[in-house]
């Protein structure tokens, strides 16, 4: 089957522009997760649901960063007021109930904010 | 808080050998699990192997073994016959049973397989 996918693969945006990154999770999967992978570093946790509500929203690092997931499925991260701080990459993963068990990961979306 | 250390930002070995890769963590909690992610250029983190806190058995997967020293917190990655496709960041991470299920993670450990 499908694995997790996140689109785009890469984004450049201009510092103070808004941008927003899609995450399609394994079919079936409950659990979501955000993190944010800067250059050198380990992922670092942003943001878990588990279907449509954020069960856990502790690592957004301010109010510029708010994500979605409507439907249970499809998740979308949202940065408004981009600041260059703000590069990384983004990765996404899901799980199939909570555990934790294992989370598969998506390719990452790398932004650049210029 | 769960914080996740590796102390070996680079390793390198020759294909065939074995190399170990170290992590520390801490937690105050008693139900934790601990993984082994791979991360290859292509950016997609694998699942290299998991380990159950409350299980005092080493977790194996094929040519990967760990190392779980539970009173040390220390949690170590063990690769034998090493092959280039091995190449990769390696990184550990602890996650709790029943709290928001996130991972944290260390900052990982660039491996070099040589021929």
């Amino acid at each position: 089957g499908a694995g997790v996918s996140q689109t785009p693969s890469n984004k450049v945006t201009e510092k103070g522009k808004y941008v927003e990154l899609r995450c399609d999770p394994i079919s079936g999967h409950t659990a979501l997760y955000w993190y944010r992978q800067s250059l050198g570093q380990g992922p670092e946790f942003l943001i878990y649901f588990q279907g449509t509500g954020a069960a856990d929203d502790s690592g957004l690092p301010n109010d510029r960063f708010f994500a979605v997931r409507p439907e249970g499925s499809v998740s979308t991260l949202k940065i408004q007021r981009t600041e260059r701080g703000d590069s990384a990459v983004y990765l996404c993963a899901s799980s199939p109930a909570t555990g934790p068990y294992e989370q598969y990961f998506g390719p990452g979306t790398r932004l650049t904010v210029t | 808080a769960q914080t996740v250390t590796q102390s070996q930002p680079e390793m390198s070995v020759q294909e065939a050998e074995t190399v170990t890769l170290s992590c520390t963590y801490d937690t105050s909690e008693s139900n934790y699990y601990l993984f082994w992610y791979k991360q290859p250029p292509s950016r997609q983190m694998i699942l290299v192997i998991r380990q159950e806190a409350y299980k005092q058995q080493n977790a194996t997967e094929n040519r990967f073994s760990v190392n779980f020293q539970k009173a040390a917190k220390s949690f170590s990655l063990k690769i034998s016959d090493s092959q280039l496709g091995d190449t990769a960041m390696y990184f550990c991470a602890s996650g709790l049973q029943g709290g928001s299920e996130k991972l944290v993670f260390g900052k990982g450990t660039k491996l070099t397989v040589n021929p």
